[in-house]
């Protein structure tokens, strides 16, 4: 049971705009806490895609985008590309016995 | 280039003993923590703790899975972390990933990962 959740899977056609939800509580995100989201291919190592809420390392592409609001968090991919099927996870900081560090169980998105 | 590469996975007894080592280069290694986390297969992410930078006095934390029985260490001169694995057991089969700290807020403790290790796996199995 993993303390931030998000849907196992979205999908999405190419050139779609596709949303991942985060959902906390009030000793992470509603905490004010910052949300981060990472990419991860099967077989690879995660990839960290956006910071902060809405900040999006360099190399990642602008279509990669975070909010923030009360409890919750999304990443929205506008304009979905194949290469974009991956696994996508939200991380945060929680003050409970089960942070500090917290992540999302997970979200796969196939592109159809 | 920052880069971190794992190394020291493989197969173990339950109860046995193992080290992975996480080799950095790219970047100054003593201003940094290190993290490390584990995936198990089919699943999802698991922090498993951190190793401060030295300037912040190089302590560990650890996430209540797992601690008393792995341990986080850095050698400064080398620029490696260290995770050392103890009493394994068949639950602790995963990939072992480590990756550089950012601080989103330094004195919340609020971190994110901005450059990971390509995985290690550890398989404990009788």
């Amino acid at each position: 049971q993993s303390v931030l959740t998000q849907p196992p899977s979205v999908s999405g056609a190419p050139g779609q705009r596709v949303t991942i939800s985060c959902t906390g509580s009030s000793s992470n995100i509603g905490a004010g806490y910052d949300v981060h989201w990472y990419q991860q291919f099967p077989g690879s190592a995660p990839r960290l895609l956006i910071y902060s809420n809405n900040n999006r390392p360099s190399g990642v592409p602008d279509r990669f985008s975070g909010s923030k609001s009360g409890t919750s968090a999304s990443l929205v991919i506008s304009g979905l590309q194949p290469e974009d099927e991956a696994g996508y996870y939200c991380q945060s900081y929680d003050t409970s016995l089960s942070g500090p560090v917290v992540f999302g169980g997970g979200t796969w998105l196939p592109v159809l | 280039e920052v880069q971190l590469v794992e190394s020291g996975g493989g197969l173990a007894i339950p109860g046995q003993s193992l080290r992975i080592s996480c080799s950095t280069s790219g970047f100054i290694f003593g201003d940094y923590g290190m993290s490390w986390f584990r995936q198990a297969p089919g699943e999802g992410l698991e922090w498993i703790g951190l190793v401060r930078a030295k300037a912040s006095g190089g302590t560990a934390e650890y996430a209540a899975s797992v601690k008393g029985r792995f341990t986080l260490s850095r050698d400064e001169s080398k620029g490696i972390a260290y995770l050392h694995l103890n009493s394994l057991n068949i639950e602790d089969t995963a990939v072992y990933y480590c990756a550089r700290v950012l601080y989103s807020d330094f004195w919340s403790g609020s971190q994110y990962f901005d450059y990971w290790g390509q995985g290690t796996l550890v398989t404990v199995s009788s």
